[in-house]
């Protein structure tokens, strides 16, 4: 089946330091690989993604690099603050529907103040 | 609110018992999705529509499990005869359609968070 692994699956720093979230996958239909954060108690809310075509994003604080011949990808939060604490989940095009993207089980990051 | 809403958000049953949730989605996105989330877990993908056809069906889902999309606006996502396996968030999200080269950004509602005794 398809499966979409993240490490670690938890990961704790302190405040101003980095974080990053690693994850791999098999075979994909298509280009886009989201970044998806939550809170506890309320919904995923995408905060940053990346199509194959690029090797790397950067949004202020966030970044993903992408290499897609290794089939991994990770996310990377610079200067992080408490309000940064949360559960981060990647997604992984599906490698048999266009639409479709399987997530990861989850990276659950504490700031420590 | 413009968002994704879902209801219930909380659903208690007996197990044997059949339930139906509710998914609104943007009034602009074509494209519906169900995803059942549980604890300490990324969304499962469950099925999904662009309009009012289901395009697809996960093979984890049994049959106690069906969704409709009839009008291509709201959907329902039913499961019948419930068991306490099946105690999760159910979570919806909707995204604008996507061409050959693009996709899009899925919005999540609130989910329904499901209590099968």
């Amino acid at each position: 089946g398809e499966n979409v692994e993240q490490h670690p699956s938890t990961l704790s720093v302190q405040e101003g330091d980095s974080a990053v979230i690693k994850c791999t996958y098999s075979d994909s239909a298509s280009n886009y690989f989201p970044w998806y954060k939550q809170e506890l108690g309320k919904r995923p809310q995408l905060i940053i993604d990346i199509r194959s075509n690029v090797g790397e994003k950067k949004d202020q604080r966030i970044a993903v690099t992408l290499n897609k011949t290794a089939k991994h990808f990770s996310l990377h939060i610079t200067e992080t603050q408490p309000e940064d604490s949360a559960v981060y989940f990647c997604a992984a095009p599906s490698k048999t529907s266009y639409d479709k993207v399987i997530f990861g089980p989850g990276t659950s990051l504490s700031v420590i103040p | 609110d413009t968002g994704v809403s879902q209801d219930p958000r909380h659903k208690i049953t007996k197990r044997g018992q059949n339930v139906t949730f509710r998914c609104d989605p943007i009034s602009e996105h074509n494209r519906l999705y169900w995803y059942r989330q549980t604890l300490g877990q990324g969304p499962e993908f469950l099925t999904y529509f662009q309009n009012e056809a289901q395009l697809e069906k996960s093979r984890l889902l049994s049959d106690r499990f069906s969704a409709e999309r009839p009008k291509g606006s709201f959907s329902t996502l039913e499961i019948q005869r419930t068991e306490q396996g099946d105690s999760a968030m159910y979570l919806c999200a909707s995204s604008t359609p996507s061409g050959r080269a693009a996709y899009n950004e899925q919005f999540f509602g609130p989910g329904t968070r499901l209590t099968v005794l």
